[in-house]
């Protein structure tokens, strides 16, 4: 099936550190890119939709200048959480997808900030 | 407004017997939905998925129902394994062939398959 990578799987870092989660799709060309955010217990909530070569589409709620989102290549999405803040710890996970077939999940960023 | 809600946060089922888990949703426009498993500090797995124009599908263990009136859906395992325990997400797009479709997820459903 497809594989999708998300690196790092585990961040901590000081408040005030921004950063940079990489969402790779290895063996497709992923048209859009999606990435979440997940609280614990709680629903794979979407912050916004990437496609590969235009500005991303953000959701409601959610800040553009806080969560940066590249999408350079068909293989590759970045998300950076710039000065990250306790309240941005979560779980974070990308999505990559093409016309017609569902989305495949990364195994997630766990994002602490202290 | 949660648009898809899965009312169930947990199901335990004996080995062999079988697993319902239930999703509902609110907005008349989702034309797809899909099943997806998570295990612990991983991501989600794509599972099942049923389009609207179709009120069953089935692949090997798994059968997905979809009732359109009722604005419900439900994932059948048959015969459940314990393998099968993890969280079990419901999610639906209202634009599934446009470039993928944005998912709305539902809050899963932890299911444990006792041996």
């Amino acid at each position: 099936g497809a594989v999708v990578s998300q690196h790092p799987s585990r961040v901590i870092c000081k408040s005030g550190t921004s950063v940079k989660i990489e969402c790779r799709s290895l063996d497709f060309q992923a048209t859009t890119m999606f990435w979440y955010r997940q609280f614990p217990k709680q629903s794979l909530m979407l912050m916004a939709t990437s496609n590969e070569g235009s500005k991303a589409t953000y959701e409601q709620g959610v800040e553009k200048d806080k969560f940066l989102i590249n999408h350079a290549s068909l293989t590759l999405s970045t998300l950076t959480v710039t000065s990250a803040h306790p309240e941005d710890s979560s779980f974070y996970i990308c999505s990559a997808s093409r016309p017609g077939q569902p989305q495949h999940f990364g195994d997630g960023t766990r994002l602490s900030i202290l | 407004d949660q648009q898809v809600k899965q009312n169930s946060p947990s199901l335990s089922v004996q080995e062999g017997r079988i697993s319902i888990l239930n999703c509902d949703y609110t907005n008349s426009m989702f034309d797809y939905f899909l099943w997806y498993k998570k295990y612990p500090a991983e991501g989600p797995t794509f599972l099942i998925s049923i389009s609207s124009i179709k009120d069953k599908n089935e692949d090997g263990r798994f059968t997905v129902f979809l009732n359109k009136s009722a604005k419900h859906l439900s994932l059948h395992i048959v015969p459940s394994q314990p393998g099968d325990s993890a969280v079990y997400f419901c999610a639906a797009s209202a634009e599934f062939d446009n470039q993928g479709g944005k998912l709305i997820f539902g809050q899963g459903t932890e299911l444990s398959v006792k041996p």
